[in-house]
C-alpha cells in the first residue's frame, strides 16, 4: 500500500523567515503527482503546489517550492518569507497518474509568530 | 466561480439516526470525490463520481454509506443508523476530468463536520 509521511506534527517559524516542511513517500510506481495542500483553521483546504513526478524541475509557487528528490522519494515544501496568514495545517498528498484517490499524511502544524 | 460548497457545514445528531450531505461542485467539474477526516488526521478516500456514474468506494464505505450524484451536478453523502465512530469532517472535492491518465487538481470544500452523541 502507498503511504504518506509527514514526520513533524508542528512546527514554528518567526515571520519573514524560512521555514521547510518535510514529507516522504513510498511507492513502486513511475508515474503519479505529489501535492501540498494547506489547511487553515476553521477554513478549507487550498493547494499550495503540485508537483508532477516526470518533471525534473520543482515546481515553485511565489514564496512556496518543494525540493522533490525522486529517488529518495521526498518532497519537502519550503515557505520563504513566512507570514502570519500561513498559519495551517500543511497536508502533504500523493496521486497516481490513472486514479483519482488522492493519499494524504497526517499533516504538519505550522505556526507563524510574530 | 464560488468553488466547491458543502451543506450542511455542522452536523449533531444522535446515535441512531440518519443523516445527509449535501455538496455543490465547481460548475464544470464533471468528478466529485469524498473524503472522510477525523481529528489529528489527513484526509481518507471515500469514493468518487465521474458525471452520475460512482467509479470507486473505499472499505471505509460501510453498508451505512450511500452516496449519490442523480444528475452529474450535486452529490450526497448519507450515512444510516449513525455511530459515535462516525464522528469526523466529511469533505467533498471536485476537478475537471480530461480524459486519459491526466489528473486535475482536486479543490476541496470547506466540509460538513459531523457529531454523533
Amino acid at each position: 500500500a502507498q503511504t504518506v509521511t509527514q514526520s513533524q506534527p508542528e512546527m514554528s517559524v518567526q515571520e519573514a523567515e524560512t521555514v521547510t516542511l518535510s514529507c516522504t513517500y513510498d511507492t513502486s510506481e513511475s508515474n503519479y503527482y505529489l501535492f501540498w495542500y494547506k489547511q487553515p483553521p476553521s477554513r478549507q483546504m487550498i493547494l499550495v503546489i503540485r508537483q508532477e513526478a516526470y518533471k525534473q524541475q520543482n515546481a515553485t509557487e511565489n514564496r512556496f517550492s518543494v525540493n522533490f528528490q525522486k529517488a529518495a522519494k521526498s518532497f519537502s515544501l519550503k515557505i520563504s518569507d513566512s507570514q502570519l496568514g500561513d498559519t495551517a495545517m500543511y497536508f502533504c498528498a500523493f496521486l497516481y497518474y490513472n486514479t483519482d484517490k488522492l493519499i494524504f499524511g497526517t499533516g504538519t502544524r505550522l505556526q507563524v509568530f510574530p | 466561480d464560488t468553488g466547491v460548497s458543502q451543506n450542511p457545514r455542522h452536523k449533531i445528531t444522535k446515535r441512531g439516526q440518519n443523516v445527509t450531505f449535501r455538496c455543490d461542485p465547481i460548475s464544470e467539474h464533471n468528478r466529485l470525490y469524498w473524503y472522510r477526516q477525523t481529528l489529528g488526521q489527513g484526509p481518507e478516500f471515500l469514493t468518487y463520481f465521474q458525471n452520475e456514474a460512482q467509479l470507486e468506494k473505499s472499505r471505509l464505505l460501510s453498508d451505512r454509506f450511500s452516496a449519490e450524484r442523480p444528475k452529474g451536478s450535486f452529490s450526497t453523502l448519507e450515512i444510516q443508523r449513525t455511530e459515535q465512530g462516525d464522528s469526523a469532517m466529511y469533505l467533498c472535492a471536485s476537478s475537471f476530468g480530461r480524459g486519459g491518465v491526466q489528473r486535475e487538481t482536486q479543490y476541496f470544500g470547506p466540509g460538513t463536520r459531523l457529531l454523533v452523541l
